[in-house]
């Protein structure tokens, strides 16, 4: 049973594009809605989160957009860079709970 | 940076064979968490632990267990390894109060023959 939907599974961009990755969700008790970047060798790290109060979130390059009735959020990635390239993960969890149910995550690659 | 270690971080053993994989923070945080990252990318939590003595199964059902006698510390074993075990774990650590912002290791890339 995958309550995230994460798509696509991979993504290809050139230099200074626009990445943009979606998720959905299913559970309407979610409402902490994080994305997690990895590189290779390493663990997931905390890129960017947002919350059901706000439609957006932008950290530098990296915005999330979050549609409520929809159930679902987007991360955008901004003039994309080489050094972008990882795998990125959105999650969903009750904020008080912490237990983080992660989407089967995006491989993004960024040509120059 | 987050101050979580694991070790090994690669290891390939035969079937049968008892392992344990260690995780390590220098936080202080409570909880602390161990998911299984799969070929596809997917992670799925395996065991968490909110405390000392204190330790859950996570979502997806997992032959390995886990004990929690140290804060810093939240090992991992496996009595008798098997081939369907070969995967990557990770560790993860959270601090009370950040909501489900969670701290990862490097991972252990585990190989059974």
């Amino acid at each position: 049973q995958q309550q995230v939907k994460q798509s696509p599974q991979s993504l290809i961009v050139q230099k200074g594009g626009i990445s943009i990755i979606n998720c959905a969700y299913e559970n309407t008790a979610f409402d902490y809605f994080p994305w997690y970047q990895q590189f290779p060798g390493k663990g997931p790290a905390l890129l960017i989160a947002i919350r059901p109060d706000v439609s957006e979130k932008k950290e530098g390059r990296f915005t999330i957009s979050f549609n409520k009735s929809a159930k679902q959020f987007s991360l955008h990635i901004m003039d994309s860079q080489p050094g972008d390239s990882a795998t990125y993960f959105c999650a969903a969890a009750t904020y008080n709970t912490d237990k983080l149910i992660f989407g089967t995550g995006t491989r993004l690659q960024v040509f120059p | 940076e987050a101050d979580i270690y694991q070790t090994p971080r690669y290891l390939v053993i035969g079937t049968g064979k008892k392992i344990t994989l260690e995780c390590s923070q220098t936080m202080g945080h409570d909880k602390m968490y161990w998911y299984q990252q799969d070929p596809g990318m997917e992670l799925h939590l395996i065991h968490y632990s909110y405390g000392v003595n204190s330790t859950e199964k996570g979502d997806l059902s997992s032959e390995s267990t886990v004990s929690r006698i140290r804060t810093e510390h939240f090992p991992l074993t496996l009595e008798s390894a098997r081939p369907s075990h070969t995967s990557q774990y990770l560790c993860a650590s959270a601090s009370p109060g950040q909501g489900a912002k969670l701290f990862f290791g490097s991972g252990t890339q585990l190989s059974v023959l």
